[in-house]
């Protein structure tokens, strides 16, 4: 069972470029979250999909888009990155629908950006 | 809006020397306070979820509690294997900044 799966683990961007970062669950959630950690500022929340075919904003939402593909796939991109995005950027799911709710979420393993 | 402190930002323990990580919140309408594990080069895990003050769950040597304002995650007697980050959320969307856990043989 591969729960939450990003792709891909490491990427090295130069300033302007676009890339677009990948999430798939298979536990068959229906909320999807986009987070980036940085140091001492703990998970930042950027997107998320309450339910297939819904996004909404975070708190951090400048510079990304999303795309709710179907309801195993949501997916991050940048489409002029800046040094300001390098970061950690985890994916999560949870069961439930809804921006929040009493459910855990489950996390992916994180890509690792670095923009040059 | 939604606020999560947690302190200290780091805790350098002895193996056996119990302590505890603090998490203090403001949040209109509680709707469970969550705490998970994050090791380095991985993704927070889930632990424990709590729901009203006076509630506590326990795991291991873990035990997390919450009151109206503030949880607390004691770690009773640890390991080296229990070193990591331990994260505070509310609501799933507001993370603290985490506290990290370096427990020394």
């Amino acid at each position: 069972n591969a729960g939450v799966t990003q792709t891909p683990k490491f990427q090295v961007l130069k300033t302007g470029q676009s890339m677009t970062l990948q999430c798939a669950q298979d536990m068959n959630h229906n909320s999807m979250y986009w987070y980036r950690q940085d140091p001492g500022m703990g998970l930042r929340l950027i997107y998320y999909s309450a339910s297939e075919g819904t996004t909404d904003k975070g708190e951090v939402p400048n510079g990304y888009n999303v795309s709710r593909l179907n309801k195993r796939e949501f997916s991050l991109r940048l489409e002029s990155a800046a040094p300001s995005q390098t970061s950690v950027y985890f994916c999560a799911s949870r069961v439930g629908q809804g921006a929040g709710g009493n459910q855990p979420q489950h996390f992916g393993d994180g890509t690792r950006l670095s923009i040059l | 809006e939604d606020q999560v402190t947690q302190s200290p930002e780091a805790l350098r323990l002895q193996e056996g020397e119990s302590s505890s990580l603090n998490c203090s919140y403001t949040v209109s309408g509680l709707r469970g306070l969550f705490w998970y594990r994050q090791d380095p080069g991985k993704g927070p895990e889930f632990l424990f979820t709590l729901y009203s003050a006076g509630e506590e769950k326990e795991k291991e040597r873990l035990k997390a509690t919450l009151t109206k304002k503030e949880s607390f995650l004691h770690i009773t007697a640890p390991k080296p294997e229990d070193s990591a980050t331990y994260l505070c959320a509310v609501r799933k969307l507001s993370f603290g900044a985490g506290t990290t856990v370096t427990v020394r043989a």
